[in-house]
C-alpha cells in the first residue's frame, strides 16, 4: 500500500522568501513517481513538478524545486522567491506499480504569502 | 487550449435524484479518472478508465457508475444521490499509466440536500 503524509496543515511565508513544504511517502515499489499540485482558491488542480524514483537529479521547474531524498522517502517542495499568487493549497501525490499506478494524494498544506 | 473540461460546474440535487457529470479531454489521452475532494482532504479516486470501453473501480466507488463510450469522454453517474456525496468532483486524464502526469479539469461542485 502507498501512503503520502503532509504534516504541515498551514504555513505563512513572507513575500520574496523561500518556503519548504514537507512530504513523506511510504511504498515498497521499486519504481514510482512523485508529483506536486497547486490548488488555488478558485479550485482547479495545477500540476507543478514531477520526480521519478530513478531520477538522479532533483527536479526543478522555474521557482519550484523538489528536494528528493530517496533513502528518507521524502519529496519536499521548495518554492523560491514567494509571490502573493503562490497562496494556495499544495498537494503531494504519488503513483506506483503496486497501486496500479493510481495517484494517491496527501492531505495538503495551505500556504499563505504575506506582503 | 481546452485540455480537460467538466460539465456542469455547479449542481444542487435532492436526495434520491440522479445526475451525470461529463468530462471531456482533447489531448487524445488513453487514461481518464474521476476523483472526489472533501474538506480538509486530498483527492480520492472513484473510478478510472485505461481506454475506450473500459472502466475500473478506484478507492471509493460505491454509489457511482461510469462509462467511457468514446475515448475523449468519461461520464460519472449518480443513480440515487445521497448527502454523503456532497463534494467537489474532479476529472483527470493522462497519456499512459506509470508515472505519466495527470491533468485535471476545473471541478464540479455538487451539493446533495
Amino acid at each position: 500500500a502507498q501512503k503520502i503524509t503532509q504534516t504541515q496543515p498551514g504555513m505563512f511565508v513572507q513575500e520574496k522568501e523561500a518556503v519548504t513544504l514537507d512530504c513523506t511517502y511510504d511504498t515498497s515499489d521499486p519504481s514510482y513517481g512523485l508529483f506536486w499540485y497547486k490548488q488555488p482558491s478558485s479550485g482547479e488542480m495545477i500540476f507543478l513538478i514531477y520526480q521519478g524514483s530513478y531520477d538522479q537529479q532533483n527536479a526543478t521547474e522555474g521557482r519550484y524545486s523538489l528536494n528528493f531524498q530517496k533513502a528518507r522517502k521524502s519529496a519536499n517542495l521548495v518554492i523560491s522567491a514567494s509571490q502573493l499568487g503562490d497562496s494556495a493549497m499544495y498537494f503531494c501525490a504519488m503513483r506506483g506499480y503496486s497501486n496500479d499506478y493510481k495517484l494517491s494524494f496527501g492531505a495538503g498544506t495551505t500556504v499563505t504569502v504575506r506582503a | 487550449n481546452a485540455g480537460v473540461t467538466q460539465t456542469p460546474k455547479f449542481r444542487v440535487l435532492k436526495t434520491g435524484q440522479s445526475m451525470t457529470l461529463l468530462c471531456a479531454q482533447d489531448m487524445n489521452h488513453e487514461y481518464m479518472y474521476w476523483y472526489r475532494q472533501d474538506p480538509g482532504m486530498g483527492l480520492r479516486l472513484i473510478h478510472y478508465s485505461v481506454g475506450e470501453g473500459t472502466t475500473a473501480k478506484g478507492e471509493v466507488p460505491d454509489g457511482y457508475n461510469v462509462s467511457r463510450l468514446k475515448k475523449q469522454n468519461f461520464l460519472l453517474g449518480l443513480e440515487s444521490a445521497a448527502p454523503s456525496q456532497t463534494s467537489v468532483y474532479f476529472c483527470a486524464s493522462s497519456q499512459g499509466q506509470g508515472t505519466d502526469t495527470q491533468y485535471f479539469g476545473p471541478g464540479t461542485r455538487l451539493t446533495v440536500l
